[in-house]
């Protein structure tokens, strides 16, 4: 059965403490992996897609990689407006699958 | 840059009572999605369309819940009538690419309370 697992459910990091989220997937025939920021209230952001294994994506403090069973979010000094819910997602033919994303709090 | 219009944003109603939902794709996205997000969980497909074709609905409860896209681009969610377990996100979502690509860009989203 396809699925998406996400851990942690919550992370808090201090400002400039850097961490990072994992995303673990089982798919058949996997189309991409997504990952995506959702603010509370407001609809999810996209960030990146990563397509096949070793490969890497990077925004300003955010740099996503992928590998044949699961994908990392990795915040390098992260800063108190990266607070929010990253969610991953995987697609498999036409169907994206959603984890139920990772909390995270960044504390000044 | 390109967005995804949903309305409302918010909505407030009571049981039994109908409710409508609508999304304006970016345009020139073929595929349009509308998930239900509850609170602390990931979305969760309810339809599929590609131009004005249902291409998944298997997870819309079509006792209640009923979905159009008449002209291919905008679309209409609808439930009639509500529940109290309704009470959710309703995510619209567009994309441009096929089945070997593309990523789901989404609406703000439209915020259901059942009384």
């Amino acid at each position: 059965e396809d699925q998406v697992t996400q851990s942690p459910e919550a992370l808090r990091l201090q400002e400039g403490e850097s961490s990072s989220l994992n995303c673990s997937y089982t798919v058949s025939g996997l189309r991409g992996l997504f990952w995506y920021r959702q603010d509370p209230g407001k609809g999810p952001e996209f960030l990146f897609t990563l397509y096949s294994a070793g490969e890497e994506k990077e925004k300003e403090r955010l740099k996503a990689t992928l590998t044949k069973k699961e994908s990392f979010l990795h915040i390098t000094a992260p800063k108190p407006e990266d607070s929010a819910t990253y969610l991953c997602a995987v697609k498999r033919t036409y169907k994206y699958i959603f984890g139920t994303g990772t909390r995270l709090k960044v504390l000044a | 840059e390109a967005e995804v219009a949903q309305s409302p944003r918010y909505k407030i109603t009571e049981k039994s009572q109908a409710v409508a939902f609508w999304c304006d794709p970016i345009s020139g996205h073929a595929t349009l999605y509308w998930y239900r997000q509850i609170l602390g969980q990931g979305p969760e497909l309810l339809v599929q369309f590609q131009d004005e074709s249902v291409v998944d609905d298997s997870q819309l409860p079509k006792d209640r819940f009923s979905a159009e896209r008449l002209k291919g681009v905008d679309s209409t969610l609808k439930i009639q009538p509500a529940e109290l377990g309704d009470s959710a996100m309703y995510l619209c979502a567009s994309s441009s690419g096929t089945a070997n690509t593309g990523e789901l860009f989404f609406g703000e989203g439209s915020r259901l309370t059942v009384l």
